[in-house]
């Protein structure tokens, strides 16, 4: 089994939609709770992060985190072709002498306009 | 400023050739970090640097060898490739310590083993 499981979609919306993203843990160490977005032919790029439970809002943009479900979910509002492109959610903890990062496998977007 | 810059943007290599993959950051970050991204796998870690001078093995890990020699610098060598690892490789770095959480991503490389 996978730490981090996330539907690889794609999720084709209209323009306009709101959209939720989302992927479960089965790791509690985890302690940062990151979102990034890439887009084709690019590297990653983060979007958002949040430390432990609770969420968190960026324009458009709403990370939440509920460590008791080990499920974390990105909200897009009004959400525009712009944003069409492949979402990763992305997990930190300490170990053995470094933070690392596990990612899910990324949630291809479409925005139709 | 150009963040990470890889070499080359993409490449076909025969099977058995040797290749050593170039990411050149100019962030002076300490940490840097090779990865490979699969359909379906995502990004899976297949060789880290804390410092310059010092390596360590991520996920995946077999067929590929990493070097430090500076902070700037920290090249991929796959000795002799096979097909399964055609992928597409990125390379990153971030400032290394306990809060760290924020990775930057160059713009990747992608191979084709045939």
């Amino acid at each position: 089994q996978k730490e981090v499981e996330q539907d690889p979609g794609p999720l084709s919306v209209p323009e306009g939609a709101i959209v939720s993203l989302n992927c479960t843990y089965s790791n509690s160490a985890f302690q940062y709770f990151m979102w990034y977005r890439q887009y084709s032919r690019k590297g990653p790029e983060l979007l958002m992060y949040t430390y432990s439970s609770g969420n968190k809002e960026d324009g458009r943009f709403t990370a939440q985190v509920d460590k008791s479900s080990k499920y974390i979910s990105l909200f897009i509002r009004d959400s525009q072709p712009s944003d069409s492109a492949t979402y990763l959610c992305a997990m930190s903890a300490w170990r053995t002498g470094r933070r690392a990062l596990t990612f899910g496998s990324g949630t291809r977007l479409q925005v139709q306009p | 400023i150009a963040g990470i810059t890889q070499a080359p943007t993409s490449q076909i290599l025969a099977a058995g050739r040797r290749m050593t993959l170039r990411c050149t950051q100019d962030m002076r970050h300490n940490a840097m970090y090779w990865y490979r991204q699969d359909l379906g796998l995502g990004l899976r870690l297949i060789h880290y640097s804390n410092t310059a001078g010092t390596t360590g093995k991520g996920e995946v890990p077999d067929g590929y060898s990493v070097s430090r020699a500076n902070t700037d610098d920290f090249p991929l060598t796959l000795a002799s490739a096979v097909p399964s690892q055609t992928s597409v490789y990125f390379c990153a770095s971030s400032e290394y310590g306990q809060e760290v959480y924020e990775q930057y991503f160059g713009p990747g490389t992608r191979l084709t083993v045939t």
